[in-house]
């Protein structure tokens, strides 16, 4: 069974900097194929992707965000971290990340099959 | 990249069918069949219901149906149920810029 879990602070002041973890089981990411992404969706608000990293340490990021986002994984601990530079308000979201295995023999990202509950941050100060 | 564009919503009655469409470029839906529709109830985690266009995930009822033509992505809900209530996401990988993927704006689905 695959579980995925995000942990991080719930609040965070306008420039800060955010460091979200995803601690998962039932899979590695040293297996072929493997991947974990990271999703937001402010309050009401649709879901947004932000980045994506495989086994390979293959790493993709949204357009709109990659000059904030920095994604690493540590394979021994089974986590994943997201770090988000100069906050702001409009950061505020639930952010959830979700196991996400790369389309069969390929380099192409593919679905989201399993999320994690997701973490609610606050961007205020 | 841009979002693919969804209907905001849409509703049908309890036994009816309904289509969400979800509508991208030649560089995302019209080139791939890398699209994902997700179902969100109100403060829930969002589910995979389809994944490659077509294919459902073991325990997602065989009502939820994908299909494609073109640069538009479609989910069709047959025998309509009052638990089918949500919001609805399209997703796709995009072939260009980043490499990514990009989701849909979102489609409240109402059951009269």
């Amino acid at each position: 069974q695959i579980t995925l879990k995000e942990s991080g602070p719930t609040l965070v002041k306008p420039t800060q900097t955010l460091t979200l973890t995803c601690t998962f089981s039932g899979f590695s990411l040293s297996t072929n194929e493997m991947g974990v992404g990271w999703i937001r969706q402010p309050p009401g608000k649709a879901l947004e992707w932000l980045a994506l990293i495989y086994w390979d340490d293959d790493k993709r990021y949204s357009p709109s965000l990659r000059n904030r986002l920095t994604i690493t994984k540590d394979t021994s601990k089974d986590q994943v971290v997201l770090t988000m530079t100069n906050l702001d308000p409009i950061d505020t979201a639930t952010y959830y990340c979700a196991y996400s295995p790369r389309y069969s023999g390929t380099y192409y990202p593919n679905a989201f099959h399993v999320w994690g509950q997701g973490t609610v941050v606050t961007v205020s100060s | 990249q841009s979002a693919l564009t969804q209907p905001a919503s849409v509703a049908g009655s309890p036994g009816q069918s309904i289509t969400i469409s979800c509508t991208g470029t030649s560089s995302d839906i019209g080139s791939y069949n890398l699209v994902s529709w997700y179902q969100q109830y109100p403060g829930k985690v969002p589910k995979l219901i389809i994944y490659e266009a077509f294919k459902r995930p073991s325990g997602v009822s065989d009502r939820f149906s994908g299909s494609k033509s073109g640069n538009t992505a479609s989910l069709t809900i047959f025998g309509l149920q009052a638990e089918d209530e949500a919001e609805y996401y399209c997703c796709s990988y995009v072939g260009s810029g980043t490499f990514g993927v990009v989701f849909g704006g979102g489609t409240k689905l109402t059951v009269l």
